[in-house]
């Protein structure tokens, strides 16, 4: 129990364009998803919180008219990666909470986007 | 603030030798702990968890973890490594408002 998936795996766009990246909690509801930042041998930094029906929360230092988040149900939460550029290349992950009383989350195996 | 520590960035072990792997926190309530490993562009998988009970707690993979309260340490052990546990070790806590921080990461290179 408790998959999320991320779709796509890899994506490589030219520089200029959007991506949408999509997180889905396949059997339960997420009251909760995260998206988090990777570089390449480092650590996960998070990008956002989102909760179902509102607006996402940004950590600081993430733009948010750049990374767009859109978290409209319980099972799914996008992140589009507006106007793309080269230093926006990185490993993106996707996290899900059903609010238990841990915190625990359950994460996606993540996105590959590569820009151009 | 809350913080996690993995003071070692990169651990280098021969194959069938025990590993210890450090983890420090520093977070003013009884935390939620996590251990996650990480294939090379893969995602995060679970090891194992602490939330309360037992100390000592068992993963999977023949892992296990200690909780010391006093050390503010949740160090991930396994007695004899195979050369497919070579990856990325993800020290997390799991704080307030369903935050998660992690650590650096260790990375873990395992020697025939």
């Amino acid at each position: 129990g408790a998959v999320v998936s991320q779709h796509p795996s890899w994506v490589i766009c030219k520089s200029g364009t959007s991506v949408k990246i999509e997180c889905r909690s396949l059997d339960f509801q997420a009251t909760t998803m995260f998206w988090y930042r990777q570089f390449p041998k480092q650590s996960l930094m998070l990008m956002a919180t989102s909760n179902e029906g509102s607006k996402a929360t940004y950590e600081q230092g993430v733009e948010k008219d750049k990374f767009l988040i859109n978290h409209a149900s319980l099972t799914l939460s996008t992140l589009t990666v507006t106007s793309a550029h080269p230093e926006d290349s990185s490993f993106y992950i996707c996290s899900a909470s059903y609010g238990t009383a841990y915190n625990e989350q359950f994460f996606g195996p993540g996105t590959r986007l590569t820009v151009l | 603030a809350q913080s996690v520590t993995q003071p070692d960035i990169h651990i280098t072990v021969s194959e069938g030798a025990s590993l210890e792997l450090r983890c420090n926190y520093s977070y003013g309530a009884t935390p939620y702990l996590f251990w996650y490993v990480q294939s090379p562009g893969q995602g995060l998988q679970l090891l194992l968890k602490y939330f309360s009970g037992d100390t000592l707690v068992q993963g999977i993979k023949g892992f296990e973890a200690e909780f010391k309260r006093s050390q503010s340490s949740f160090n991930l052990r396994k007695p004899s490594v195979h050369w497919s546990d070579a990856a990325e070790y993800f020290c997390a806590v799991g704080v307030n408002n369903n935050d998660m921080r992690f650590g650096a990461g260790t990375r873990l290179t395992v020697k025939p």
